[in-house]
């Protein structure tokens, strides 16, 4: 069964400034997607960037990017020139590739981050 | 397009009761996910309706069953409510076809049992 940790329970940053939220998982799958989902007190789940496995290529969203070491089976989320609207909770998630965006998504238990002005 | 909508937004309910919880999916998809998210836990898949049927089905118990209409609505059905059942209820629709597309979550109903 795939897994997916999220060993910082909370973050804090400066705004404007850069914070790396991490997350490691486990799956013995070859094809596969991983994301970060952002979750703001409105409760939406919001997705905010996606990395195919096959991929070697780190996804770049803007301000947000990925450090995605296969070997290593580790994703982490890296935001940069923090703004007040990224304090959220986020989410690291896994999905098998056969079926498509159909298939269930495992989280992992979410980091709380917090924004400071 | 008014994205994945969930009703009701907020419900409270006793020990023991049923509940039926609604979801109307994207403009577009056809496939209904539901989710259950504990405080301070992610959310957990609960099962998955294609075509009016069940596709996949997580680790919950058969107090937990669902449906999907014909306009690829969903509702999730609880019986026997528990107070352990007190969560956040996320549906996620997606559309088989949609290779290198992603589910869309709606705002989730937040379900107490007292």
């Amino acid at each position: 069964a795939q897994t997916v940790t999220q060993s910082q329970p909370e973050m804090s940053v400066q705004e404007a400034e850069t914070v790396t939220l991490s997350c490691t998982y486990d799956t013995s799958e070859s094809d596969y997607y991983l994301f970060w989902y952002k979750q703001p007190p409105s409760r939406q789940m919001i997705l905010v960037i996606r990395q195919e496995a096959y991929k070697q290529q780190n996804a770049t969203e803007n301000r947000f990017s990925v450090n995605f070491q296969k070997a290593a089976k580790s994703f982490s989320l890296k935001i940069s020139d923090s703004q007040l609207g990224d304090a959220a909770m986020y989410f690291c998630a896994y999905r098998s590739g056969g079926g498509g965006a159909t298939n269930k998504l495992i989280f992992g238990t979410g980091t709380l981050l917090a924004v400071q002005p | 397009d008014a994205g994945v909508t969930q009703s009701p937004t907020h419900l409270i309910k006793t020990r023991g009761q049923q509940v039926t919880l609604r979801c109307s999916p994207k403009s577009g998809h056809d496939t209904v996910s539901w989710y259950q998210q504990a405080l301070g836990q992610g959310p957990q898949f609960i099962f998955q309706y294609y075509e009016e049927e069940e596709r996949q089905r997580g680790n919950f118990p058969d107090r937990f069953s669902g449906h999907q209409f014909p306009n690829y609505s969903s509702e999730l059905n609880v019986n026997a409510l528990l107070l352990g059942d007190s969560a956040l209820y996320l549906c996620a629709s997606s559309y088989t076809g949609g290779w290198g597309t992603e589910a869309f979550f709606g705002q989730g109903t937040r379900l107490t049992v007292v």
